[in-house]
């Protein structure tokens, strides 16, 4: 079946403007991560959403960046006046939240944003 | 705090050398533990992963990986890299609870040089 998508692939901004990155996750995966892939930094977990329950903002750095999700599938993240320290490869991964404890994630291609 | 710790940052080795990545994590309790691997202009993809049993975990492309508990280690290893092999590995660790998102470590370029 289809995997993880985000879109755009590429994102160039200016300086203080918004962005907004999409994920469609997996058909049924009922778990989505929101990562940040800086150069030389790996990865850097910003949010996870698990079904209805509240999701867990803890890794997001600043209160610039919010994130949603819709209907339980579709995921938006939100870098409002984004810094030139926002680029990086934003990733989403989903995984399912089933009767196992198994917690492999699937990961969509990225979002290669460039904060000029 | 999780952390997970990769000793190399840039491995170059020749093709049909051995390959062993160091992965070491701070964690007190069971972990799921992981392989991911991104090759050139590819999306992260799972190489290989551990959740209990056998501490010795076979993945794809002849990679493999031991869990030793007592060293909190989870080293990657292939007895035989090729050039297709050049790629980022990273190693991961969640508790094995729930699904939770995944702690990775800053990761390794290998580069297989013929």
């Amino acid at each position: 079946g289809a995997g993880v998508s985000q879109s755009p692939s590429n994102k160039v901004t200016e300086k203080g403007k918004d962005v907004e990155l999409r994920c469609d996750p997996i058909s049924g995966h009922t778990a989505l991560y929101w990562y940040r892939q800086s150069l030389g930094q790996g990865l850097e977990f910003l949010i996870y959403f698990q079904g209805n329950s509240a999701p867990d903002k803890s890794g997001l750095p600043s209160d610039r960046f919010s994130a949603e999700r819709t209907g339980g599938s579709v995921s938006t993240l939100t870098i409002q006046r984004t810094q030139q320290e926002d680029s990086a490869v934003y990733l989403c991964a989903s995984s399912s939240g089933g009767g196992d404890s198994y917690n492999e994630q699937f990961f969509g291609p990225g979002t290669r944003l460039t904060v000029l | 705090a999780q952390s997970v710790s990769q000793h190399n940052h840039h491995v170059i080795l020749s093709e049909a050398a051995s390959l062993e990545l160091g992965c070491n994590y701070s964690y007190g309790g069971t972990v799921n533990l992981f392989w991911y691997v991104q090759y050139p202009g590819q999306h992260l993809q799972l190489l290989l992963k551990y959740f209990s049993g056998d501490p010795l975990v076979k993945g794809i492309k002849g990679f493999e990986a031991e869990f030793i508990k007592s060293k909190f280690s989870f080293n990657l290893r292939k007895p035989s890299v090729q050039w297709s092999d050049t790629a980022e590995y990273f190693c991961a660790v969640s508790p094995s609870s729930g699904n939770t998102p995944l702690v990775f470590g800053k990761g390794t370029r290998l580069s297989v040089i013929a």
